[in-house]
């Protein structure tokens, strides 16, 4: 069975661009969690879809945004891109929502200048 | 508020054991996690405990107290492939909660 892909691996933007990552769960998973790692911060939750419905959000503001399709695939969005905005971005997904058995992708370098 | 405490490195011998403690205060709690990131990688799934104790797989091991809002990971004779950062994850609870993650303890095994 396929993993979780993520794409790009890596991304390099400029402050006050706007940028889409995607996230491909695994076969049969309908829930896409997305979480952003940085050195200060560690893993933070960002948002979780399930059945292209958003049921949870983390502490981000609102020029973070994503949605889900049909076939469960998950973007996430971050509008006017600040320099502080570099990080890792992970995406999660499991059958049913909970973290019992949450498979994280490689997750995508994202890199702000 | 939220809060996981741990440590934020520790190095250890090959062969040796080690203990990588983690606090927590949250305002759910629904089971604890502990997760291993190899630098570069994702973080792959190590161990769950929902209930008081130690649970016990192969050289890894989790303890949880939650009356004392405490979780260790015991790893036993390490290996250099053990190198790795390993994350304390709180789950707040419910089937629409969230992973709350500490910061991380970066392992550093020497030979």
């Amino acid at each position: 069975k396929a993993g979780v892909t993520q794409t790009p691996r890596y991304l390099i933007k400029t402050r006050g661009q706007q940028v889409t990552l995607s996230c491909s769960p695994i076969s049969g998973h309908r829930s896409v969690s997305w979480y952003q790692q940085t050195p200060g911060q560690g893993l933070q939750f960002l948002f979780e879809y399930f059945s292209e419905t958003q049921r949870n959000k983390g502490n981000f503001p609102g020029r973070f945004s994503g949605r889900q399709f049909s076939n469960s695939r998950s973007e996430m969005n971050v509008s006017t891109l600040e320099l502080g905005d570099s990080a890792l971005y992970l995406c999660a997904s499991s059958l049913s929502g909970t973290p019992y058995e949450q498979y994280f992708g490689p997750g995508t370098r994202l890199t702000v200048t | 508020g939220q809060n996981i405490d741990q440590p934020t490195e520790m190095t250890a011998t090959e062969g040796a054991i080690v203990q990588i403690n983690c606090t927590y205060q949250t305002s759910g709690f629904n089971g604890l996690f502990w997760y291993q990131q190899h630098a570069g990688e994702a973080p792959t799934f190590l161990s769950y405990n929902v209930l008081d104790g130690l649970e016990e797989k192969g050289r890894f091991s989790s303890f949880l107290s939650r009356s004392k809002g405490y979780s260790y990971l015991l790893l036993k004779e390490l290996q250099m492939k053990d190198s790795a950062s390993y994350l304390c994850a709180v789950f707040e609870g419910g089937s629409q909660g969230n992973l709350i993650f500490g910061k991380g303890t970066k392992l550093s095994v020497k030979p």
